[in-house]
């Protein structure tokens, strides 16, 4: 099964610092994607990639950037941390899965950040 | 996407089917039905997915009605570890991004 890891699954930062948020799949996918959930909103996109080096904006990607050096990685980044950053963040690898190859997402178990 | 529209909430007796309706009356023809689990403080969870046919894995049975426009996701023998948010997805299978309602909590009780 693939496998998507994230590096850091409880940070705590202070308001105005520079947060890496580090995701990992082994799957030779070649999309992956940033997600924040909060309570009464759901999932939102931040920032979603295609290939090595693109990169594309989701939803949300205000106060984000992300990069995507290596197949297998994609960080999020937040370059300046605000109160509103707090959150649960998520990233995701998408495969193909099926007879008829309907796009699956495999999500990382998450990186709770709060930003103090 | 075709809207989804799922209860907020539901129980289940350990050991007994769980049952999770989906209503997406506006689905179109060329859009999968997709099911995924939250269990808390963790990252959604694949379940199953579906066009047309009813499928079957390891994990649940998925059943789609004739005219598509719902749908029911059924754990066989739920047990206290399926206790989380379940979310019916309906998109294109290209689809990069998929929306997460507000799905629905299983609760399993002993």
């Amino acid at each position: 099964d693939v496998k998507v890891t994230q590096s850091s699954r409880y940070l705590v930062k202070r308001t105005g610092e520079k947060v890496f948020l580090e995701c990992v799949q082994d799957m030779d996918h070649e999309n992956m994607f940033w997600y924040r959930q909060d309570p009464g909103l759901g999932l939102r996109l931040i920032y979603f990639s295609y290939d090595v080096k693109m990169k594309e904006k989701g939803d949300i990607p205000e106060g984000y950037s992300v990069s995507r050096e290596k197949k297998e990685r994609f960080s999020l980044i937040l370059e300046s941390a605000s109160t509103n950053q707090t959150s649960m963040y998520l990233c995701a690898s998408r495969g193909t899965r099926g007879s008829l190859g309907a796009n699956v997402l495999t999500f990382g178990a998450g990186s709770r950040l709060t930003v103090l | 996407d075709a809207k989804t529209t799922q209860p907020p909430s539901m129980d289940c007796a350990e050991g007994r089917a769980a049952n999770l309706p989906c209503n997406h009356s506006t689905i179109s023809g060329n859009e999968y039905v997709y099911w995924y689990r939250q269990i808390h403080s963790q990252g959604p969870q694949y379940i199953i997915h579906g066009l047309k046919n009813n499928e079957t894995n390891e994990m649940a049975s998925l059943i789609i009605t004739e005219d598509r426009k719902s749908s029911t996701l059924i754990l066989p023998h739920a047990t206290l570890r399926d206790t989380a948010v379940y979310y019916c997805i309906v998109r294109v299978a290209a689809g990069n991004m998929l929306t997460f309602g507000g799905g629905t909590r299983l609760m399993v009780k002993p």
